[in-house]
């Protein structure tokens, strides 16, 4: 299996702050098509799983756009570039190149 | 609007059976493929299982392989999972979710699987 590994797992910002995610994946996730199915979710206090980039860098509709995705191979980024209050939640990576689908562990972003 | 509606989530014992189903409405549920994935209390997101559009072909987490099986009655834009031989460690919430890039969500249904 695929393992994804985000770090760090907390992740304390300031509010109005950039903050970065990291995934990494254990192999590559280019799919013989040539693309990169890395996607990210965020998952509020309470909430189900929206996702926010799906294909490494394409943000979902309504994803304001200081959220970004960048990365390519086995290496992949989140960012925030302005944190704001509604921002805070558990943020996940998940890969759909290969079987059995598989998430990292989550980072859980807090305001300072 | 997307939309997806989860139902069955129940208490059960070990060794006991459940089926879960998903309501689809406001898209083509028959043109969409189809996710099973699960968050126990507390800790992150497991994918459990996935469907094809067309309900020929599945995929199963190695946790569950054998003992779940997922199915789809697109006339009726539902979703199943059928639980069997069910474990402490199934002790869940479960979502489905639309898409291999899982682009949609429901609310979920809690599984509580307990002597």
């Amino acid at each position: 299996d695929v393992v994804m590994t985000q770090s760090p797992l907390s992740l304390p910002v300031t509010l109005g702050q950039p903050a970065s995610i990291s995934c990494r994946s254990s192999q590559s996730l280019v799919y013989s098509d040539g693309n990169t199915y890395l996607n990210w979710f965020q998952q509020r206090p309470g909430q189900s799983p929206r996702r926010l980039i799906y294909k490494v860098s394409n943000r979902d509709s309504g994803v304001p756009d200081r959220f970004s995705g960048s990365g390519s191979g086995t290496d992949f980024t989140l960012k925030i570039s302005r944190v704001e209050a509604e921002d805070v939640g558990v943020y996940y990576c998940m890969q759909d190149t290969h079987w059995p689908r598989t998430f990292g562990q989550g980072t859980k972003l807090q305001i300072k | 609007e997307v939309q997806l509606l989860e139902s069955g989530g129940d208490w059960e014992q070990p060794g006991g059976s459940l089926r879960l189903s998903c309501v689809a409405s406001g898209f083509t549920f028959k043109n969409f493929a189809m996710n099973w994935v699960r968050q126990a209390p507390g800790k992150g997101l497991e994918w459990v299982s996935f469907i094809s559009d067309s309900g020929h072909w599945a995929s199963y987490a190695d946790s569950v392989e054998g003992r779940f099986s997922i199915s789809r009655d697109n006339s009726k834009n539902t979703l199943y999972l059928q639980m069997n031989s069910l474990r402490g460690e199934d002790t869940a919430v479960y979502f489905c979710a639309r898409n291999g890039a899982l682009d949609h969500w429901g609310q979920g249904t809690l599984v509580t699987v307990s002597s």
